[in-house]
């Protein structure tokens, strides 16, 4: 267990949907990383909060969006969803905000758009 | 821009030594990672290589040629729960220092 929770597990829904993931990073961690992963394919990083401020963007596509609150959750917004963004949809935490900083993966959202 | 490639597939036996290459292409360098990823499960990290040379983690050790740009993964006396998707991940300029993964190499072991 990483200390990384995610929720949802599953998640399925139609085409041109909005749903909302979300994460809780591990206790002290400031920075929350959003990454997809289609199927048998590597990770894409998304997007990287620290400390509530968008710290750096991946390939995020513009009907996606994220945000950290206060109390440092994130949460990831994606909108008018097409049947390519079914993946699974992970969070990962870590202390710093780059340079050696290991990397804390949730157990993921496995979404699917149907 | 960045780059990294690693073999898709590697099997193995049981009990026996595998590496698994990398060889990656980014602007100022700044570590090679790997991370383990059984299936369905969430990436777990293994090693981190800054600086040339091996490191060594029990049954584990990475390797890192900067002047090559080159790393390994050796795991050795092979489990059957070493069957997983190795990630070798980069961090370098031209990703804003964010790690940039390669599409991963699935070990397969066999008894």
């Amino acid at each position: 267990d990483s200390g990384v929770t995610q929720t949802p597990k599953h998640l399925i829904t139609a085409t041109g949907q909005r749903v909302t993931l979300r994460c809780s990073p591990r206790s002290g961690d400031l920075s929350v990383y959003w990454y997809q992963q289609s199927l048998d394919q590597g990770l894409q990083f998304l997007i990287q909060y620290y400390n509530g401020e968008e710290r750096a963007k991946g390939n995020i596509l513009e009907r996606f969006s994220a945000q950290q609150f206060p109390d440092l959750h994130s949460e990831l917004n994606l909108s008018s969803l097409e049947l390519g963004d079914s993946a699974l949809y992970f969070c990962a935490s870590s202390v710093g905000h780059g340079g050696t900083d290991t990397q804390y993966f949730g157990p993921g959202t496995r979404l699917t758009v149907l | 821009g960045q780059s990294l490639e690693q073999p898709s597939e590697v099997t193995a036996v049981e009990g026996a030594i595998v590496q698994i290459n990398c060889t990656y292409q980014t602007s100022g360098f700044y570590g090679l990672s790997w991370y383990q990823q059984h299936d369905g499960g969430a990436p777990t990290f293994l090693s981190y290589n800054a600086l040339d040379g091996l490191e060594e983690t029990g049954r584990f050790s990475s390797f890192l040629s900067r002047s090559d740009s080159y790393g390994y993964l050796l795991l050795q006396e092979l489990q059957m729960k070493d069957s997983a998707s190795y990630f070798c991940a980069v961090r370098g300029m031209d990703s804003n220092y964010q790690l940039i993964w390669g599409a991963g190499t699935k070990l397969i072991i066999k008894p």
